[in-house]
């Protein structure tokens, strides 16, 4: 199946600064991506999701300006957490699809850790 | 919201089959029904996904019930490394209601 890389894999913080995750897609081209936070013992919950090119849309009650999702090209989506706090200490998982392949696999990254001290 | 009910676990013995069932009694006929997996610290894995037939990869088999309203993925021999979080999802058409929207999912333990 298709490859979504994530970078970096974990990453720790101090409090009040911003950390960018990379999302990629490595063999195909990626029209949507979707972003996912997940607290331990809990299931997946979408943030956003982004159209390459255009602005995010994100769901309710996750904040746009603390969360800048950025979906440059077809292979490449950025999360960006902006001043950081440890209540944003989470499990962000990227995923990707092909938007203009009828019912087509939606792939997940790995996943990132994000730790805030 | 999830759209689907899942039990909370389940447990297998090594080499046994194994059915995880799903209800989705609300599906339309657009949905597809997804199944995706989560090993521990992982991101999601895709298993299987299907419409109105039953569907077989080299992964599982996904059961569909006649009227769609259930849905059963069945692991044929269950190895130690199926011990995940199983997800069934349904997902539509269009806009939003191409997003995949996670439930609680089904905890499988595979025991030796």
């Amino acid at each position: 199946g298709a490859v979504v890389s994530q970078h970096p894999s974990w990453v720790i913080c101090k409090s009040g600064t911003s950390v960018k995750i990379e999302c990629r897609s490595l063999d195909f081209q990626a029209t949507t991506m979707f972003w996912y936070r997940q607290f331990p013992k809990q299931s997946l919950m979408l943030m956003a999701t982004s159209n390459e090119g255009s602005k995010a849309t994100y769901e309710q009650g996750v904040e746009k300006d603390k969360f800048l999702i950025n979906h440059a090209s077809l292979t490449l989506s950025t999360l960006t957490v902006t001043s950081a706090h440890p209540e944003d200490s989470s499990f962000y998982i990227c995923s990707a699809r092909d938007t203009r392949v009828p019912a087509g696999e939606q792939f997940f990254g790995p996943g990132t850790r994000l730790t805030v001290l | 919201d999830a759209k689907t009910t899942q039990p909370n676990s389940m447990e297998s013995n090594e080499e046994e089959p194994v059915h995880l069932p799903c209800n989705h009694s609300t599906i339309s006929g657009t949905d597809y029904i997804h199944w995706y997996r989560q090993l521990p610290s992982q991101g999601p894995e895709y298993v299987i996904h299907g419409l109105t037939s039953n569907v077989n990869n080299r992964m599982a088999s996904l059961a569909i019930a006649e009227d769609r309203k259930s849905s059963t993925l069945i692991l044929h021999r269950a190895t130690l490394r199926d011990a995940a979080v199983y997800y069934c999802i349904l997902r539509g058409y269009g806009g939003s209601q191409g997003n995949l929207i996670f439930g609680k999912g089904t905890k499988l333990s595979v025991k030796p």
